[in-house]
């Protein structure tokens, strides 16, 4: 089945800085890749998503960038904010087989001081 | 989107006790899916609910554990059996749309904790 491994567990930047969280996916029939944000006692929620015939999307300040090849995508926030921080899950899916049924990576807990 | 309503939002049961938690959606979808997160951890699918058939279960969760119904396109419930402390989790219902549109949308989520 599908493996997702998510790099870093851990994100401390200050206000203002970038941050990029990093994930590959094992299956090469993934071919839909979201990231959800997870604020404390919360539920996950979508911030961005990428199909695997999109190389990059970008919404604001957040962006991801998607490499089929190497099987790996990434999460970019720009000028982050206080309010960004939170714990950020990367998925994938193979939607022609089993829309909406997700892997998740590992999360990312991100700190954003300002 | 799809807004889901998912209860009890937290409980505390006693070892050996069964909980069944409730997933309502408020429009008909056909795939409906369990998760579980344990704490500090990431979400792990538990098993696809099938309307009209049985549920589909990943590799370590089985059916006397964590039996599932589906008895329309809006409604599932999954009940957590014969607990113990290590079930003590996030439980979280998800659906996604169609394969047109597949965000997946999660309910609030059930809290659980196994004395």
């Amino acid at each position: 089945g599908e493996n997702v491994e998510q790099h870093p567990s851990t994100l401390s930047v200050q206000e203002g800085d970038s941050a990029v969280i990093k994930c590959t996916y094992s299956d090469s029939a993934s071919n839909y890749f979201p990231w959800y944000k997870q604020e404390l006692g919360k539920r996950p929620q979508l911030i961005i998503d990428i199909r695997s015939n999109v190389g990059e999307k970008k919404d604001q300040r957040i962006a991801v960038t998607l490499n089929k090849t190497a099987k790996h995508f990434s999460l970019h926030i720009t000028e982050t904010q206080p309010e960004d921080s939170a714990v950020y899950f990367c998925a994938a899916s193979i939607t022609w087989t089993s829309y909406g049924k997700l892997t998740f990576g590992q999360g990312t807990i991100l700190t954003v001081h300002p | 989107s799809a807004v889901i309503s998912q209860k009890p939002s937290r409980d505390i049961c006693q070892r050996g006790t069964s909980l069944t938690i409730q997933c309502q959606v408020d429009s008909q979808v056909t795939m409906m899916f369990w998760y579980r997160q344990q704490p500090g951890q990431s979400l792990t699918l538990i098993a696809t609910a099938n309307q009209g058939s049985e549920a589909t279960y990943e590799s370590g969760f089985v059916i006397d554990k964590f039996p599932i119904s589906r008895p329309n396109l809006t409604f599932s419930t999954l009940t957590v059996s014969n607990m113990s402390p290590e079930d003590s989790s996030i439980y979280l219902c998800s659906v996604a749309g169609d394969v047109m549109n597949t965000e997946a949308f999660f309910g609030q989520g059930t809290r659980l904790t196994v004395v």
